[in-house]
C-alpha cells in the first residue's frame, strides 16, 4: 500500500541551527502539506504546497520556514534557525490529484521528531 | 473562527464494552469531516471521511456519523488493540485544503 515516507524519524539539533525535514509523498499525489505537533497539543497547520508554489499558509509558518519539492519525489521543510519553541512532532502529508470526495483524503507519514535543545 | 471539540478527553473502556466519541465543530461551509486513529509517536492513519448530515460510515468496530453540528465515532465491541487516540479533523468550504483538528480522546480499551 502506498505510504508517505518521512526521515529523518528523529532529528536533535541545536538552537540556531538549521534543519531540513524530508518527506516522499504518494507517488500520484500533487497536493502537498506539513503539520506539527507539540507534545500534548493538537495537531496544527503549517503549509500547503501545489504545482510548485504555497497555496496557503498560517501564522506559525513565518520567514524562518520554507518548503521546497527539490525533485519529483521530494518534499522538503527547512526551519532556518531553529528556536526552542520548534521542537515539535513535524507531520508530511499529501493528497491525490483531483476534486472527487476519495481524493480529497489527506495520508500523513510516521513524522519527524525535532529536539532543539 | 473555526474550531473542533472532542470529548471525552480520554476514555477507558472494558473489552466488549461499546461506547461513542463525540466531536463538535464550528465552521464556515463543511467541506468534508475527518476521523484519523493515532498510535503513540506515529502520524495520524486515515479511518472515514464524512461530506454532509446524515451521512455514515462502517469499518469493522467503528462508525462514524455526521449532523450539522457533531460527529460520533461510535466503537461497537472494542478490543485492546483498538487503543489509540481518535483524532477529528474538518475542512472548511472555500479555497482552503487545510484540515483544522481537535485534541482528540485518547481511548484505552483494558482485556
Amino acid at each position: 500500500e502506498p505510504e508517505v515516507t518521512q526521515t529523518p524519524s528523529h532529528q536533535v539539533t541545536q538552537m540556531g541551527q538549521e534543519v531540513i525535514l524530508r518527506c516522499v509523498p504518494i507517488s500520484n499525489h500533487l497536493y502537498f502539506y506539513w503539520y506539527r505537533q507539540i507534545l500534548g497539543q493538537k495537531v496544527e497547520f503549517l503549509v500547503s504546497f501545489y504545482n510548485n508554489e504555497i497555496s496557503e499558509k498560517s501564522e506559525i509558518f513565518d520567514d524562518q520556514f520554507s518548503v521546497e519539492r527539490p525533485d519529483g519525489s521530494n518534499f522538503t521543510l527547512k526551519i532556518r534557525s531553529t528556536k526552542l519553541e520548534d521542537s515539535a512532532m513535524y507531520f508530511c502529508a499529501s493528497r491525490g490529484p483531483g476534486q472527487g470526495s476519495w481524493e480529497n483524503i489527506q495520508y500523513f507519514g510516521a513524522g519527524t521528531r525535532l529536539s532543539v535543545l | 473562527e473555526d474550531q473542533v471539540t472532542q470529548s471525552p478527553e480520554a476514555l477507558r473502556l472494558q473489552e466488549g464494552e461499546s461506547s461513542s466519541l463525540n466531536c463538535s465543530y464550528t465552521v464556515s461551509g463543511l467541506r468534508g469531516l475527518f476521523w484519523y486513529r493515532q498510535d503513540p509517536g506515529k502520524g495520524p492513519e486515515f479511518l472515514f471521511t464524512l461530506y454532509s448530515a446524515g451521512e455514515e460510515k462502517e469499518k469493522e468496530r467503528l462508525k462514524a456519523t455526521l449532523t450539522k453540528k457533531e460527529s460520533f465515532l461510535h466503537i461497537t465491541a472494542p478490543k485492546p488493540e483498538d487503543s489509540a487516540t481518535y483524532l477529528c479533523a474538518v475542512q472548511a468550504g472555500g479555497a482552503t485544503n487545510k484540515l483544522i483538528f481537535g485534541t482528540g480522546t485518547l481511548l484505552a480499551v483494558q482485556p
